[in-house]
């Protein structure tokens, strides 16, 4: 399995810019979500999904869409980007089914994002 | 929201000594997990540990959910112990969200 995998690694864009993030798991987990990682801080919520067709906000979704139109992906809309969205993004994805082990949430890399 | 608190923010220890990181929350929790960030940025599952204790090798974990607190403990510590440690918390009410601490900045020097 190749597990929880998102692309671009690296991006630089520009202010006011759109641009989507992808991830995807081969693992079948019905939870998929977005977080954002700002330095001395721990991860913020952006947006999470319990299952193909239903997305939710988190605590941080205000400049950011999503969509889960299949288990697997799960992508990250920056709809026009600020400054204020420099960050690096995990995606990540769990399953409550099951023992108590699957509800552990697994990570992707992460994508480094630099808006000028 | 619930509230995570994490101590100590950061930590250095000698390469072989042990270590008990603290994590606190504000409300009941059915969902306490701990991350490993090692500092190449990749987030590992350590524990899925909402009350009780359990271990793995030098780690181990204990949560007491009626204080509303879970220990992590680092034993025998070496150099790839380094990195940020993370408690996550989701509460009863909120449906799968989990809540991040600012974590815990451990370097073990050899």
């Amino acid at each position: 399995n190749a597990g929880v995998t998102q692309t671009p690694k690296f991006q630089v864009l520009k202010t006011g810019q759109s641009m989507t993030l992808q991830c995807a798991q081969d693992m079948n987990h019905e939870y998929m979500s977005w977080y954002r990682q700002d330095p001395g801080m721990g991860l913020r919520l952006i947006h999470y999904s319990v299952g193909a067709g239903i997305t939710d906000q988190g605590e941080v979704p205000n400049g950011y869409n999503v969509s889960r139109s299949t288990t697997e992906d799960f992508p990250l809309r920056l709809l026009s980007a600020a400054p204020s969205q420099t960050s690096v993004y995990f995606c990540a994805s769990s399953s409550r089914a099951g023992t108590d082990y699957s509800y552990e949430q697994y990570f992707g890399p992460g994508t480094r994002l630099t808006v000028t | 929201g619930i509230q995570v608190e994490q101590s100590p923010p950061d930590l250095i220890l000698q390469e072989g000594a042990n270590s008990t990181l603290r994590c606190n929350f504000s409300d009941s929790v059915n969902n306490l997990q701990w991350f490993h960030q090692n500092p190449w940025g990749q987030l590992i599952n350590l524990f899925y540990i909402p009350s009780g204790t359990k271990q793995n090798g030098r780690l181990s974990a204990t949560t007491v959910a009626t204080e509303r607190y879970s220990l992590l403990y680092i034993s025998s510590s070496q150099t790839t112990d380094s990195g940020v440690y993370f408690c996550a918390v989701e509460s009863g009410g909120s449906n799968y969200k989990l809540t991040f601490g600012k974590g815990t900045l451990l370097t073990v020097n050899p």
